[in-house]
C-alpha cells in the first residue's frame, strides 16, 4: 500500500548509543519531515526536507542529523542518545509544505 | 502563550452526542489542518482548510479567518471516534506548521 513506512516501531537505547530511524515514502512527495511527540505537547519539528539534497532544521534539531539522498528516503540519525530524546517520533510527507500530510506509524524510543 | 490553543483538552461524551472541538490561533496562516491520532498512535489527516467549511461523513470543519478560530464537529458520535484530535496551522510568514497540544475525546457507549 502507498504511504509512509517508518521503522523500527519500538527501540530502547542506552545513553550515548547512536541509531538511525528509517522513513520511506512511495508517493513521490517532495516534502518530508520528522517530528517528536512528547506528553502534553504538540508535535515539534526536528528537521525537514523540501526535496532530494535539501534539508533544514526545525524547532528542535539538536542531537539529530538527517540526509535526503533520494526522494523516497529521509532517515533520522541520533548521534549520541540522551534520556531527553525519549519520545515518540513521526515521519511525515506531503506534496509540498502546505499540502495534506501522510504520517508514518511512529517510533517509540526510550533512552535509558 | 501558545500560538495554537485547543479546547477542551479532554472531552468525554455519550454515544450519539454532537461534539465540538475548538482551535484558536494567534498568527497569520495560509491553512489549518485537523488531524486524528488513534490510541494505537497513528496520525491521520482529516481536513485542510483555508476558508469556510468542509464536510466528510460525520465530520465537519469550519474556519473563521477574521476571528482566528476553527472548530471540528462530530455528529452522531460513536465510540470509534475516540481519539486525540489535533489542530495545526501553517504560518503564512515561513510555511512552518505550528501544532496544538490536542484534544483527547472519549465517546462512551
Amino acid at each position: 500500500n502507498a504511504g509512509v513506512t517508518q521503522t523500527p516501531k519500538f527501540q530502547v537505547l542506552k545513553t550515548g548509543q547512536s541509531m538511525t530511524l528509517q522513513c520511506a515514502q512511495d508517493m513521490n512527495h517532495e516534502y518530508m519531515s520528522w517530528y517528536r511527540q512528547d506528553p502534553g505537547m504538540g508535535l515539534r519539528l526536528i528537521h525537514y526536507s523540501v526535496g532530494a539534497g535539501i534539508t533544514d532544521q526545525g524547532e528542535v534539531p539538536n542531537g539529530y542529523n538527517v540526509s535526503r539522498s533520494t526522494t523516497e528516503d529521509f532517515p533520522l540519525r541520533l548521534l549520541s542518545a540522551a534520556p531527553s530524546q525519549t519520545s515518540v517520533y513521526f515521519c511525515a510527507s506531503s506534496v509540498d509544505r502546505g499540502g495534506g500530510y501522510t504520517f508514518g506509524s511512529g517510533t517509540r524510543l526510550t533512552v535509558v | 502563550k501558545n500560538e495554537v490553543e485547543q479546547s477542551p483538552q479532554n472531552l468525554t461524551a455519550q454515544e450519539g452526542e454532537f461534539i465540538t472541538i475548538n482551535c484558536s490561533y494567534s498568527v497569520g496562516i495560509s491553512a489549518l489542518h485537523w488531524l486524528q491520532q488513534h490510541p494505537g498512535g497513528g496520525i491521520v489527516s482529516l481536513f485542510m482548510l483555508s476558508s469556510g467549511k468542509k464536510k466528510h461523513g460525520r465530520l465537519i470543519a469550519t474556519i473563521n479567518i477574521q476571528e482566528k478560530h476553527s472548530s471540528l464537529h462530530i455528529t452522531a458520535s460513536h465510540p470509534r471516534d475516540s481519539a486525540v484530535y489535533i489542530c495545526a496551522v501553517l504560518m503564512d510568514s515561513n510555511y512552518q506548521l505550528i501544532w496544538g497540544a490536542g484534544t483527547k475525546l472519549i465517546i462512551k457507549p
